[in-house]
């Protein structure tokens, strides 16, 4: 069975400070892995999908398929970045997701 | 993309009693799921619904416990029955649509429930 594991819940950084959030995925085939951010008291919306290898708000994150990996990083962290982040797997077929637990992400002033 | 409405936004519900939540699509779309978050949890999906047939349930997710209507594709309704405690959750609808070029799913801003 497919899982997504997101090895910490709370995650502070100061602003202008490097942050990678982690996330590690078990499944025998081909995921497409994805990253979902939440903001305060706004809906869940994609921030970026593996596949596209784009980089939004400043935000990549690389597909390591040895280490099943698909960390989130970004290179200055800003205030306005603080927000729930949900790592995300779509296997096979299937057209919906798995989720990871979700690290909460604060910028520090 | 596609906006994703759901009514009530939140409810206050007594132990025994059943809510159901109505979620609305500005465009037909062919994949529409429900999610449960419950407190301090991610993300689990309940159940697929299809349109035109019954939904497609998760592992640990029965029918008679969240009865699914999928009239059309812009359409649908979760029903969560003979509610108690542990059915104190945020609900959530979700559709799959396609997003410069790739398919996407988008969420609705969920249902808050509680239940006394």
């Amino acid at each position: 069975a497919q899982r997504v594991t997101q090895p910490e819940k709370l995650l502070s950084v100061f602003k202008g400070a490097p942050v990678e959030l982690k996330c590690n995925y078990s499944y025998s085939g081909s995921p497409e892995l994805f990253w979902y951010v939440q903001y305060s008291r706004q809906r869940l919306q994609l921030l970026l999908r593996h596949i596209s290898r784009e980089s939004i708000k400043g935000f990549t994150a690389d597909l390591n398929k040895g280490e099943t990996s698909f960390h989130l990083k970004k290179p200055f962290a800003q205030e306005e970045d603080s927000a729930m982040y949900y790592c995300a797997l779509r296997h096979g077929s299937a057209r919906q997701l798995t989720f990871g637990s979700g690290t909460q992400l604060t910028v520090l002033p | 993309s596609a906006v994703i409405s759901q009514k009530p936004s939140r409810d206050i519900c007594q132990r025994g009693t059943s809510l159901t939540i109505q979620c609305q699509v500005d465009s037909q779309v062919t994949m529409m799921f429900w999610y449960r978050q419950q407190p301090g949890q991610s993300l689990t999906l309940i159940a697929t619904a299809n349109q035109g047939s019954e939904a497609t349930y998760e592992s640990g997710f029965v029918i008679d416990k969240f009865p699914i209507s999928r009239p059309n594709l812009t359409f649908s309704t979760l029903t969560v029955s003979n509610m108690s405690p542990e059915d104190s959750s945020i609900y959530l609808c979700s559709v799959e649509g396609v997003s410069s070029s790739y398919n996407e799913q988008f969420f609705g801003p969920g249902t808050r429930l509680t239940v006394l």
